[in-house]
């Protein structure tokens, strides 16, 4: 059974600094690996989709790389700003979704 | 651009009483998707269609959830009778289904508080 982990569960750093969200999973045999963000009771968002044979997507000030022998992936989130503030959730799967239990990102001014 | 519609965004209900949720995917989705997130949690799947077909309800418990795509387009999600450990965020996605193009594209939920 595929299990996801997010670590840490809360993270705080201020404005401006560059920081990594980590995910890592049990089973390398993934198709896609998904990072979403969560804004307090709201939806889903799709920041970036990594398919498995890739290595990593870049959006933006985010990057998401994968390394599925070792069973991690990162988010890269660069010039970090207040508006980031949010849940980020990774999920591996290739239609049903295994998710992880999320980071809680907070920038503070 | 298309997002996936859910209605009610909040729902307060009784122990003992019945509860439905309605999803409306993107236009031209085939797969739909019901996940229930408890507050702290990552969502956890309960159903998933594959048109109007259900390809994978193995965690959702049958003797009070029921879910239906009569159609293949729209869907609802019921439960009853609703207990007090089903207080949770009740989010739908679709996606187009092909195993290639997997993204999914999640609405924003409903907020079910059972009191």
């Amino acid at each position: 059974k595929q299990e996801v982990t997010q670590i840490p569960a809360a993270l705080s750093v201020p404005e401006g600094e560059n920081l990594v969200l980590n995910c890592s999973f049990t089973d390398s045999a993934i198709y896609n690996l998904q990072w979403f963000r969560q804004d307090p009771g709201k939806g889903l968002t799709s920041l970036l989709l990594i398919q498995s044979s890739q290595r990593e997507q870049t959006s933006g000030r985010l990057n998401a790389s994968l390394d599925k022998s070792s069973g991690r992936s990162t988010l890269y989130i660069a010039a970090s700003q207040p508006g980031d503030s949010a849940t980020y959730l990774c999920a591996v799967g290739a239609q049903k979704l295994v998710f992880g239990q999320g980071t809680r990102l907070t920038i503070n001014p | 651009e298309a997002e996936v519609a859910q209605s009610p965004r909040y729902k307060i209900t009784e122990k003992s009483q019945a509860v439905a949720f309605w999803c409306d995917p993107i236009s031209g989705h085939a797969t739909l998707y019901w996940y229930r997130q408890i507050l702290g949690q990552g969502p956890e799947l309960l159903v998933q269609f594959q048109d109007e077909s259900v390809v994978d309800d193995s965690q959702l418990p049958k003797d009070r959830f029921s879910a239906e795509r009569l159609k293949g387009v729209d869907s609802t999600l019921k439960i009853q009778p609703a207990e007090l450990g089903d207080s949770a965020m009740y989010l739908c996605a679709s996606s187009r289904g092909h195993k290639d193009s997997t993204k999914a594209f999640f609405g924003q939920g409903t907020r079910l508080t059972v009191v």
